[in-house]
């Protein structure tokens, strides 16, 4: 069974610092890997989608890497600012079997300014 | 604009009624989804749509049914058999099931009184 991992759950750091947020699944048979926001009552905004057979993604102030061998992906964020503070959510499409988005629970940034 | 929208922003159910979310988009997308989040733990699928007239159970299905007649409408029904119904419910829709890219509406809060 597919089960996606994301640590620390909580994160506070100043406004300007670079950030990384972490994500491992423990099933490399994946078909992409999609990072989200999500802001207090909303719904999900798509970040970043890799498909597997990539090695990152680039949008902004946003890197995404793939590892799939380890299991691994990081959501770089340069340059921290306070309208970044929300919890970025991961989630790996699996095809085997259901097939489905499985998330992470989640990290909750919180930048100070 | 294009995009996704669920009614309503917030619904309070009594004890034996059902209730029907509504998820509508106008991205022309085939696949669209129904999922559940709940404080501390990950989404998870309670349905989901490949194309019109057809849909399939995902981890959570109990106590709930949907219905895919128009390509751009995914209702969610919410029945009394649904034991822990008070929980926030997310709609997405992709383009296409083998390019599996989400985006997400902005969610029903249910309440059970």
């Amino acid at each position: 069974k597919q089960e996606v991992t994301q640590i620390p759950a909580a994160l506070s750091v100043p406004e300007g610092e670079n950030l990384v947020l972490n994500c491992s699944f423990t099933d490399s048979a994946i078909y992409n890997l999609q990072w989200f926001r999500q802001d207090p009552g909303k719904g999900l905004t798509s970040l970043l989608l890799i498909q597997s057979s990539q090695r990152e993604q680039t949008s902004g102030r946003l890197n995404a890497s793939l590892d799939k061998s380890s299991g691994r992906s990081t959501l770089y964020i340069a340059a921290s600012q306070p309208g970044d503070s929300a919890t970025y959510l991961c989630a790996v499409f699996i095809i085997q079997g259901a097939q489905k988005l499985v998330f992470g629970q989640g990290t909750r940034l919180t930048i100070n300014p | 604009d294009g995009g996704i929208t669920q009614s309503p922003k917030y619904l309070f159910r009594k004890e034996g009624q059902n209730v029907t979310l509504s998820c509508e988009q106008n991205l022309n997308h085939d696949a669209m989804y129904w999922y559940r989040q709940d404080p501390g733990q990950g989404l998870r699928l309670i349905y989901y749509s490949q194309i019109v007239n057809d849909f399939q159970k995902g981890d959570i299905a109990e106590g709930y049914s949907v219905s895919r007649e128009k390509k751009e409408s995914f209702p969610l029904t919410v029945t009394s058999a649904q034991k822990n119904p008070t929980a926030f419910y997310l709609c997405a829709s992709s383009p296409e099931w083998s390019y599996n890219e989400q985006f997400f509406g902005p969610g029903t809060r249910l309440t059970v009184l």
